[in-house]
């Protein structure tokens, strides 16, 4: 049982490059997030589904796409990446909202140039 | 404007001591307040996950309190060990239907032998 699972751990990309940062989760969990997280400051969602087949924007969504594949699967695509998108990218994945307990993957650390 | 402060942000104690730590919102009405526990590299992983029912919550050595009146959580670490060196981040749901959950900037603990 691995949890949540992020690719690739690290990441060096230049301005205007393009990448996708993969996450799955093995929990049969309905819900999944996105977020950043930026020193000094708290985590911010990016994007979220809240159950296979939909997606929605969060608080920091320009310049990031997503698409939910399949229950398993979530995906965070920077079209043409800018250096204010240096950050660490965790994706999340709850049972449903509300109470739900999150569980988070181990981060993508994403450097912009 | 920061809806949820933690103080302070960062705390140096000596292993077996024990240790507060403060988080105070403005979010209101909310549904349920959560501390994390975020080791370096790590995702964040859940400690506590309280309802505004609710006043007390413990998890091991772990015991968060709640006073809704006066919007304010606490994390009380007793008897500190080694491996409670980690950010700790509180985190608040609003009441309202959307996804989101604001979280704190965090308090860095660093517990020495």
């Amino acid at each position: 049982n691995a949890g949540v699972t992020q690719t690739p751990k690290f990441q060096v990309l230049k301005t205007g490059q393009s990448m996708t940062l993969q996450c799955a989760q093995d929990m049969n969990h309905n819900s999944m997030y996105w977020y950043r997280q930026d020193p000094g400051m708290g985590l911010r969602l990016i994007y979220y589904s809240a159950s296979e087949g939909t997606t929605d924007k969060g608080e920091v969504p320009n310049g990031y796409n997503v698409s939910r594949l399949n229950k398993r699967e979530f995906s965070l695509r920077l079209e043409s990446a800018a250096p204010s998108q240096t950050s660490v990218y965790f994706c999340a994945s709850a049972e449903g909202q509300g109470t739900y307990e999150q569980f988070f993957g181990p981060g993508t650390r994403l450097t912009v140039l | 404007k920061n809806q949820v402060e933690q103080s302070p942000q960062s705390l140096i104690i000596l292993e077996g001591k024990n240790c507060t730590l403060q988080c105070n919102y403005t979010v209101s009405p909310f549904s349920n307040l959560r501390w994390y526990k975020q080791d370096t590299g790590r995702g964040p992983v859940s400690l506590t996950i309280m309802t505004f029912s609710e006043n007390t919550k413990s998890n091991g050595r772990y015991t968060a309190t709640l006073d809704a009146d006066t919007k304010q959580s606490s994390l009380h670490i007793t008897a500190s060990q080694l491996s409670d060196s980690a950010s700790y981040i509180c985190v608040v749901r609003g009441m309202d239907s959307s996804y989101k959950l604001i979280f704190g900037s965090g308090t860095r603990l660093l517990v020495r032998p």
